[in-house]
Formats: structure tokens, C-alpha cells, sequence
């Protein structure tokens, strides 16, 4: 049992350039979640998911798209990276309303 | 919209002293549920402790209890003994209970240092 796994951990890009960050978990959550964290702004969510199929925007979703083929992935995409953009990406799963959230070990993104 | 705010951006406390971290947030709903992350700088979020807003008591959980004030809306984590180890980036986050596409909302969080 893995948990949830992101990868990769460490990223830098140039402006302009797309990427995606890598989403899974094993444990058969609902509930998937992104959130970005940047200092003195604590965890903002970015996009989040309900089950396969189903994507809606949190509070920053602009300059991020999602999809969620599958139940264990959750994948997060940056078409055209920004330096703004430059932040720690976590991913986190629940599997019902009232859990606990369980995180990913996050993704240090840098965009030049 | 619900909000959580940290007033704290920065504590400190000496080893073996106790310090409280507050948390204060806004909602209309009467049902939710609590809860305080620990971020070390390993960058890993690791919940210390969560409170459902329908129960009176106090939640603890070791050397961390929360004082949870539903009518002033305060929510605060108050840390016994405190080790080096407990040095770390503190979040209050609240979730709303019983909605299942229900979100957490983080406060913007406490750096706690620790003197040894």
C-alpha cells in the first residue's frame, strides 16, 4: 500500500514550456485533490475531484487543467508554464466525506 | 465561503515549555470538522490532531490538545513539553461535514521554533 504517490519531486522549466504532474493513490479514494503551497499563503486548491469523470476548480485553477480517467490518477497539467506558477504542488486523497486527507510528498516546481 | 485564519505567522518556545498556536475561522454551518497539520521541513503533511464541531469535549492527542471555542469560532492548538522535534510549519484547516465534494481550507499557517 503506497499511499499516494506524486511524482516528480523536483521540476524546473522554462517559461512557456507545458508539463504534468503525476498523481496517484492505491487506496481507492473518491476524493482526489491538487493544492499549491507558497510562502505565507499556506494550501491553496487549485482543482479537485469526486470520482472518475468528474473535475471541478478550487480557488486557483487558472493556467491548470485535470482529468480523471481512472479513480487512482489525478493528474495536473501546466500547458504554458508561468514563473508565477513556481510553488510546492501537493496531491492529497480521501475516501469519504469526513476522512482524513492523505497527501503526496509534494513536487517542488521551478519555472525560469 | 468559509475562511481560516492564522494570526501567528511565527512562534517560539523553549524545549520542554508549553505554546498554544491560535486558530480563529468563519463559517455559517454548524457542522464541520477541525483539524491542525504539521509540516516539518521534510515538506510531508502530517495531521496531529482533528475535532468534529457536534462534540463538546476537547480532542488530544499526546502532547497536543486543542482548546475548540464553537461559539467564538476559535480553534487552538496548545503543545505540552515541547520537543525539538515538534519544530515545524503549524495549518489549521476546516472541512465541512457530511458534503462529499467538501474541500479543506487552510489558514496560511505558524512557523513554531523550538531553543533548545
Amino acid at each position: 500500500n503506497a499511499g499516494v504517490t506524486q511524482t516528480p519531486k523536483f521540476q524546473v522549466l522554462k517559461t512557456g514550456q507545458s508539463m504534468t504532474l503525476q498523481c496517484a493513490q492505491d487506496m481507492n479514494h473518491e476524493y482526489m485533490s491538487w493544492y499549491r503551497q507558497d510562502p505565507g499563503m499556506g494550501l491553496r486548491l487549485i482543482h479537485y475531484s469526486v470520482g472518475a469523470g468528474i473535475t471541478d476548480q478550487g480557488e486557483v485553477p487558472n493556467g491548470y487543467n485535470v482529468s480523471r480517467s481512472t479513480t487512482e490518477d489525478f493528474p495536473l497539467r501546466l500547458l504554458s508554464a508561468a514563473p508565477s506558477q513556481t510553488s510546492v504542488y501537493f496531491c492529497a486523497s480521501r475516501r469519504g466525506s469526513n476522512e482524513k486527507l492523505f497527501f503526496g510528498s509534494g513536487t517542488q516546481l521551478s519555472v525560469l | 465561503a468559509q475562511t481560516v485564519t492564522q494570526s501567528q505567522p511565527e512562534m517560539s518556545v523553549q524545549e520542554a515549555e508549553t505554546v498554544t498556536l491560535s486558530c480563529t475561522y468563519d463559517t455559517s454551518e454548524s457542522d464541520y470538522y477541525l483539524f491542525w497539520y504539521k509540516q516539518p521541513p521534510s515538506r510531508q503533511m502530517i495531521l496531529v490532531i482533528r475535532q468534529e464541531a457536534y462534540k463538546q469535549q476537547n480532542a488530544t492527542e499526546n502532547r497536543f490538545s486543542v482548546n475548540f471555542q464553537k461559539a467564538a469560532k476559535s480553534f487552538s492548538l496548545k503543545i505540552s513539553d515541547s520537543q525539538l522535534g515538534d519544530a515545524a510549519m503549524y495549518f489549521c484547516a476546516y472541512l465541512n461535514y457530511g458534503g462529499s465534494q467538501g474541500n479543506l481550507i487552510f489558514g496560511k499557517g505558524t512557523k513554531l521554533s523550538v531553543k533548545p
